[in-house]
């Protein structure tokens, strides 16, 4: 069965960077998107980007631009999202949720949540 | 910057019927937005419910249903279950990008 299963809970300095990996299995790797989306506690969710795992294409939100990286490891099935300069803001639950390549969300990962303080 | 638009609360009685929307600021939804739906509980991961504005996953109970309403997308619950409490967001495509509304809090 399909599984995306997301790495664990962190808590991060101010200015620190996080990387949040999503595994997944129960379906050929490289036929499907992968997106990160967040949910800031109290707020909605926001969509931070893209990966293509064919060839780590990335597309991001511009509200992330210069501060987020989507990478891929075909080898293992794995995508990260790495988020850099970390301010108190960026506490959330993270997930990573898969897309069909004709903008069919389906199946997502667990969260994983991201504490930023001091 | 594209904002998405979504009620922010809204209260069905069991057995009733509700329809969420979806508006994007750039303009009338279609289906070249390819809007999503998804169930949010507390504790739990998202639940995709609606793909493709009016499709659904074989998970997605049939009570649900997605469709274009008024220039907006929209998600209709039929027969409301006290089970179907939960938050409720959109995302839609906008060329490269999706934008998600801001959720809708169900109350049954």
């Amino acid at each position: 069965q399909v599984q995306l299963v997301q790495s664990g809970a962190e808590v991060q300095k101010p200015g620190a960077s996080v990387k949040i990996s999503c595994k997944a299995s129960g379906y050929r790797f490289t036929s499907y998107f992968i997106h990160w989306v967040r949910r800031v506690p109290g707020q909605g969710l926001e969509w931070m980007g893209m990966i293509d795992p064919r060839n780590g294409n990335t597309n991001d939100a511009q509200e992330f631009q210069g501060r987020v990286t989507m990478t891929r490891d075909t080898s293992t099935s794995t995508v990260y999202v790495h988020l850099s300069s970390l301010r108190s803001e960026d506490t959330a639950e993270y997930f990573c949720v898969r897309e069909e390549l004709n903008w069919i969300f389906d199946y997502w990962g667990q969260g994983t949540l991201i504490t930023v303080s001091s | 910057q594209t904002l998405v638009t979504q009620e922010p609360s809204l209260t069905v009685s069991p057995g009733g019927t509700v329809t969420l929307t979806c508006a994007s600021s750039t303009g009338a939804v279609t289906v070249d937005n390819h809007a999503n739906w998804f169930q949010l509980k507390p504790g739990q991961a998202p639940r995709t419910l609606i793909y493709s504005t009016t499709n659904k996953h074989s998970w997605t109970p049939a009570r649900f249903s997605g469709s274009l309403l008024g220039g907006k997308a929209a998600l209709t619950l039929s027969r409301a279950q006290p089970e179907d409490e939960a938050e409720f967001y959109c995302v839609l495509f906008h060329g490269i990008i999706w934008v998600f509304g801001g959720g809708t809090k169900l109350t049954v």
